[in-house]
């Protein structure tokens, strides 16, 4: 049972254009969601990371949405750039971490 | 200014050859992880071991162990290696298990079995 799903798979955005990564999860005792950034050869990152008692985080260029009700959480990131094309990874924790399975973030020129 | 440093970088095994996979951390964090990266599966938790002295079952332990072996070092083993376990790996290490804890990743070892 995939506890975080996350989509897209892979995404293309034009440079200064908003990325939208999505991600759902099940099990209501995850406290704490992180989104981790990856590039090439390297581990992952932290990026940004939000609690469930608030809506909405921002940290610059990027934000995280959160709807508890819903048990949906996204990632935007505002005026893309060349530099942002990573993979990212949504995750959930109650003690360890849920990844999902990445999105594969392209920005194009 | 290490983080978390994992050897080895590259390794290529026949199938049912042994090794052992080392990390160590030196920002003095309590707990550690073994993950395993795999295309289009995200990153799945093999062991982790919250503080000195403790390791537990992740997601995917199967066919792995774990030794915590001090506070720095947590090393993961295959003992009979199979094809399914051709993957990248991942140490990591945060201050503690649970929320608002940054998780900091080595830069991972590349496995493949023959």
């Amino acid at each position: 049972q995939q506890q975080v799903k996350q989509s897209p798979q892979s995404l293309i955005v034009q440079k200064g254009g908003i990325s939208i990564i999505n991600c759902a999860y099940e099990n209501t005792a995850f406290d704490y969601f992180p989104w981790y950034q990856q590039f090439p050869g390297k581990g992952p990152a932290l990026l940004i990371a939000i609690r469930p008692d608030v809506s909405e985080k921002k940290e610059g260029r990027f934000t995280i949405s959160f709807n508890k009700s819903a048990k949906q959480f996204s990632l935007h990131i505002m005026d893309s750039q060349p530099g942002d094309s990573a993979t990212y990874f949504c995750a959930a924790s109650k003690s360890t971490l849920t990844f999902g399975k990445g999105t594969m973030l392209l920005v194009s020129p | 200014n290490a983080g978390v440093t994992q050897t080895p970088k590259f390794q290529v095994l026949k199938t049912g050859q042994s090794m052992t996979l080392q990390c160590a951390q030196d920002m003095n964090h309590n707990s550690m992880y073994w993950y395993r990266q795999d295309p289009g599966m995200g990153l799945r938790l093999i062991y982790y071991s919250a503080s000195e002295g403790t390791t537990d079952k992740g997601e995917v332990p199967n066919g792995y162990n774990v030794s915590r072996l001090n506070k720095r070092e947590f090393s993961l083993r295959l003992e009979s290696a199979a094809p399914s376990q051709t993957s990248v790996y991942f140490c990591a290490s945060s201050f503690k298990t649970g929320a608002n804890t940054e998780a900091f990743f080595g830069q991972g070892t590349r496995l493949t079995v023959v």
